[in-house]
């Protein structure tokens, strides 16, 4: 069976500091898909990114960047220069067989990290 | 383009009433989701269509549940027999399944909040 697991349930830490989110993952396929979610406290969550099992290569968007190791099992998400903005909780997710039809195409979401950026 | 959609927002019910939910996806999108989100936990999911087929249920799916997606394009799901258990937020996603770089994205809606007195 597939599992996220969060550890970090709550985080808080001042403006322009940067913060690691930490996401382990357990999955028995080859295959598998991993999602960063974010969401803020209107409630809707915002798709932040997919990455594919076999493209370890670390993905950086302006603040935002990723760090997907496969021989520790884990695809942490870190925020540069934090911003107020930027609370909220976060979720990464894994999806296995995507398109296979054959099932577990649902997203397993870890229970999240609420992150608080003070001011 | 618009984003999906779900109506209603919010919804109070007393326990042992049915009630159905509503979720248009994004048009182009041929898979839909239902996930089930209570408060301080992540998603979970309930079920997915491709076009109007079922193709997954998840064990939380009881006999109380049933969703559907008749002409491929919105989902109804509906609860029979509420139960104060069932008191949660209901979140409906959708992607497309493709080549393309964005295939298999799940976008989500804003949630129906729902609430079993």
């Amino acid at each position: 069976a597939q599992k996220v697991t969060q550890a970090q349930t709550e985080i808080s830490v001042v403006e322009k500091e940067d913060v690691t989110l930490d996401c382990v993952y357990e999955t028995r396929d080859t295959t598998y898909y991993l999602f960063w979610y974010k969401q803020p406290p209107s409630g809707e969550l915002v798709f932040l990114i997919r990455r594919n099992s076999f493209d370890e290569q670390n993905e950086i968007s302006g603040r935002y960047s990723w760090n997907f190791q496969k021989s520790t099992s884990s695809f942490n998400f870190t925020i540069t220069a934090s911003q107020v903005v930027d609370s909220a909780v976060y979720f990464c997710a894994l999806s296995e067989a995507l398109g296979s039809g054959g099932g577990a195409d649902g997203l397993t979401f870890g229970k999240g990290t609420h992150l608080i950026i003070q001011p | 383009d618009t984003g999906v959609s779900q109506d209603p927002r919010h919804k109070i019910t007393k326990r042992g009433q049915n009630v159905t939910f509503r979720c248009d996806p994004i048009s182009e999108h041929n898979r839909l989701y239902w996930y089930r989100q209570t408060l301080g936990q992540g998603p979970e999911f309930l079920t997915y269509f491709q076009n109007e087929a079922q193709l997954e249920k998840s064990r939380l799916l009881s006999d109380r549940f049933s969703a559907e997606r008749p002409k491929g394009s919105f989902s109804t799901l509906e609860i029979q027999r509420t139960e104060q258990g069932d008191s949660a937020m209901y979140l409906c996603a959708s992607s497309s399944q493709g080549e393309g770089l964005s295939s298999y994205e799940q976008y989500f809606g804003p949630g129906t909040r729902l609430t079993v007195t």
